[in-house]
């Protein structure tokens, strides 16, 4: 049972450029979400979904896009990547139920040059 | 709304001695709490919930956490420390619509 998969594993990319992460997971969860990691602040939400074919925003949206198109895949894009976005990006998914925890891949560690 | 605080950044003990990191939570109402460790390259990992039933809550390799109401705290304890728990920990509470708010993290650190 592979859970939550995250690709690719890392990436660099030069400012201006765009890109998508991909995220698959296979509990058949609800809720799927994209969060980014820097140090001292633990992990924020940038964007989640509660549905196939919903999306909503977080806490750090602006920069970010989302797409859910299909219930087992949660799509992160950046349009024009900028070096404040250097992070490592995590996926998770959640059944529906408020108190179940999060399951969460193990990570897109992002470089913007 | 609410929050966590992580007390410290950095721990540091050394194997067979006890590990304490703190949290303290804000919340408007009884919160659902975590604490999640994430070891190097790797996602974050469940050890433990808190969900309004028994306060003293056992979680996996030996970790246990003590709600306490009074003081708003939700600490994470072991009695000995093994070189395997170095890793980064997060509390982490659970808001409205199934969301999580996540400490700064407190790295801790195994010596020998």
């Amino acid at each position: 049972n592979a859970g939550v998969t995250q690709t690719p594993k890392f990436r660099v990319l030069k400012t201006g450029q765009s890109m998508t992460l991909l995220c698959a997971q296979d509990m058949n969860h609800e809720y799927m979400y994209w969060y980014r990691q820097d140090p001292g602040m633990g992990l924020r939400l940038i964007h989640y979904s509660v549905g196939e074919g919903t999306t909503a925003k977080g806490e750090v949206p602006d920069g970010y896009n989302v797409s859910r198109l299909k219930k087992q895949n949660f799509l992160l894009g950046l349009e024009s990547a900028a070096p404040s976005q250097t992070s490592v990006y995590f996926c998770a998914s959640s059944d529906i139920q408020g108190s179940q925890p999060q399951h969460f891949g193990d990570g897109t560690r992002l470089s913007i040059l | 709304a609410q929050s966590v605080t992580q007390l410290d950044s950095h721990v540091s003990v050394s194997e067979g001695t006890p590990v304490l990191l703190r949290c303290n939570y804000s919340s408007s109402y009884s919160p659902s709490l975590f604490w999640y460790v994430q070891h190097p390259n790797k996602g974050l990992q469940l050890l433990l919930k808190y969900t309004s039933a028994a306060t003293l809550v056992k979680g996996i390799n030996g970790f246990e956490a003590e709600f306490k109401k009074s003081e708003t705290s939700f600490h994470l304890t072991k009695p000995s420390a093994h070189m395997s728990d170095a890793a980064e920990y997060f509390c982490v509470v659970l808001n409205a619509g199934n969301m999580l708010t996540f400490g700064g993290g407190t790295r801790l650190m195994v010596k020998p």
